[in-house]
Formats: C-alpha cells, structure tokens, sequence
C-alpha cells in the first residue's frame, strides 16, 4: 500500500538551531517527493520537490532535502531555524510516471515545528 | 498575480444540509485539485478536474461531487452532511498538463465546521 509516514507529531527546537524532519515512504514505483509548508490558517507552500537526479534538493527559505532510496526517505532539514519557520510540514509522494493516470498526492500527516526562543 | 482563490473562508453547517465551496486557479492554472484535511491530520484527494472533467477521484462518497467551468474555476459539492465532514477543504491548481510535477499551487482553503 502505498504510504507516507512522518514519525514526530512535534519537534521542538530552539532558534537558531538546526533541524532535521524525517520522511519515510512506502510505494510501489519511483516517486516523485515533496515537502510543504502550513502557517496558522493559510494554505500549503511547496518548498521543495526531487523528481530524479542530484539526490540533495534545495528549496526555499534555506531548506534542503536529501533522497535516499534504500532508506526510502527524504528528510527535510535546516542548518539554522528562525522564529518564523514555525508552521507545519507535510511530506508527500506521488507516482513518478502516471501511466495509470494516477494524479494524485499521498501525504503523511505532518510534522509541528516549534521555535523555542 | 493572484494565487489560489477559495471562497468562503469559513462556514458552518447543519448536519444534513449541503454546501458548495468555490476555488479559483492561479492565473494560467487548468487544472483543479480537491483536498480535505481533517485536524492533525494529511491533506485527503477528493478528485480532481481537467477539462471540465473528473479526471480522478479518491476514496470519497457520491455525497462529494464537482465541476469545473470553462473558466477553470471548480465547485466542490457535499450532500447531506455529517459531523465528520468537518474539516479544511484546500484547492489546488497546476499549469496545463503537468499535473502535479511543478507542484500544485494550494488556496488557504475553507474551513467548514459541521454542527
């Protein structure tokens, strides 16, 4: 089945200090991968995407993400959080080629990033 | 350039009653996406539209249903409305044909709270 596992409900870390989400992933077929971002009462904002390639992505906001295939993960991390990247982060897959028409995002159910200060 | 727009922002219904949410793609955008987040929970595909067709659909009942105009824009339905319907509905559009391979560009979505 396929699925989208993000093991901390919360992660607390103090400003300025680096962070690292964890990703792990279970589908049938080479993926396309994502991390998005939630605020307080907004929408989701991609912040990066690895479909092939360089297995390290860089996003927006100083934000990175490394693919690792025998792991099935795709960590998201920061070197050094600021107060305003405290939001909600999603991981999600989607298939890498829709030859079954397959257009949609499985997502895991979020990680609650808190800046202490 | 305007992004993704939902309307309402919030809404409150009575169990049983229906409501339609309307979403708006970015400028250029061809092709809608439907999501429900329940709290503390995922993003859940509802279906999406293409071409004014369901060109994919989740693991949602009939009671949810959509169209989309020949301006893009999309009307999310649900019939018959139960307390577990409560939850934020996102709209997602993305540029003609690539699906979500540049990422969807999500609105703020509704929050519809059934009572």
């Amino acid at each position: 089945a396929q699925s989208v596992t993000q093991p901390d409900i919360h992660i607390t870390v103090s400003e300025g200090a680096s962070l690292e989400l964890r990703c792990n992933y279970s589908y049938g077929a080479t993926p396309y991968l994502f991390w998005y971002v939630q605020s307080p009462g907004q929408g989701l904002q991609l912040l990066l995407k690895y479909f092939s390639g360089d297995t390290l992505v860089q996003g927006i906001k100083g934000f990175e993400a490394e693919f690792k295939r025998s792991q099935s993960s795709f960590n998201l991390r920061k070197p050094s959080v600021h107060w305003s990247d405290a939001a909600e982060y999603f991981c999600a897959v989607g298939p890498g080629v829709s030859l079954d028409s397959n257009y949609q995002l499985i997502w895991g159910a979020g990680t609650k990033l808190i800046i202490k200060p | 350039d305007a992004g993704v727009t939902q309307s309402p922002t919030h809404l409150i219904k009575t169990r049983g009653q229906q409501v339609t949410l309307r979403c708006s793609p970015k400028s250029g955008h061809d092709t809608v996406s439907w999501y429900q987040q329940a709290l503390g929970q995922g993003p859940q595909f509802i279906f999406q539209y293409y071409e004014e067709e369901e060109r994919q659909r989740g693991n949602f009942p009939d009671r949810f249903s959509g169209h989309q105009f020949p301006n893009y824009s999309s009307e999310l339905n649900v019939n018959a409305l139960l307390l577990g319907d409560s939850a934020l509905y996102l709209c997602a559009s993305s540029s003609p044909g690539t699906g979500f391979f540049y990422g969807y560009t999500f609105g703020s979505g509704t929050r519809l709270t059934v009572v």
